[in-house]
């Protein structure tokens, strides 16, 4: 049973434009949310994190929006760049206040860039 | 400031024989995790320690895979004996207890890539 979802396994979106990547989740537990940026050979990289009681939080080109009641999250990349061009990975999480939680992968959407 | 250290990157063995990894969390970072990334899959959380103790490892094989985390720093993650079904990438994360920000982002190493033939 797959409790976070990344439906589209690869995305392709022109450079300049809007990258919009999605991710639902079903455990109406997790609290804590946040995206994961591998590339190839690497580790995946921490890109942004959302809590439950927030229901968006930006950095810089990067932005997380969380619908609780439809238990769903996506990530806006603007403008997205080639060097975004990269695996992206949803995480869920419970904060059991004593710690952080191991995280719950969903299975990651391949974002390519086009110049 | 270092980032997880793992090693090695690359190991390739045949089935029925063991294999240990070895990880390096940043330092000062109480949490350390052991994930498997199987191809085309996310990763996937095996155990979890705070400091040496283990706070979750209802999703490790325990009749094969074993993991410690002496003195509270480096870990190490064994299989004994290997399956076809191990090759996977072997991920070690950190994190604080609670970050600056309230949050508590997961660091990840390089990962280990297992091949079992």
């Amino acid at each position: 049973d797959q409790q976070v979802k990344q439906n589209s396994p690869s995305l392709s979106v022109q450079e300049g434009r809007i990258s919009i990547l999605n991710c639902d989740y079903t455990n109406s537990m997790f609290d804590y949310f946040l995206w994961y940026k591998k590339y190839p050979a690497e580790g995946p990289t921490f890109l942004i994190s959302i809590s439950s009681i927030k229901d968006k939080n930006e950095d810089g080109r990067f932005t997380v929006f969380l619908n609780k009641s439809a238990k769903h999250l996506s990530l806006h990349i603007v403008p997205s760049q080639p060097g975004d061009s990269a695996v992206y990975f949803c995480a869920a999480s419970e904060y059991s206040g004593g710690g952080a939680d191991g995280l719950t992968f969903g299975k990651g959407t391949h974002l390519i860039i086009q110049p | 400031e270092a980032g997880v250290a793992q090693s090695p990157r690359y190991k390739i063995i045949e089935k029925r024989q063991s294999v240990a990894f070895w990880c390096n969390p940043i330092s000062g970072h109480a949490t350390l995790y052991w994930y498997q990334q199987i191809l085309g899959q996310g990763p996937k959380l095996l155990i979890q320690f705070q400091n040496n103790g283990v706070v979750d490892d209802s999703q490790l094989p325990k009749d094969r895979f074993s993991a410690e985390r002496l003195k509270g720093v480096d870990s190490t993650l064994k299989i004994q004996p290997a399956k076809l079904e191990d090759s996977a990438v072997y991920l070690c994360a950190s994190s604080f207890l609670l970050g600056a920000s309230g949050t508590y982002e997961q660091y990840f190493g390089p990962g280990t890539r297992l091949t079992v033939t």
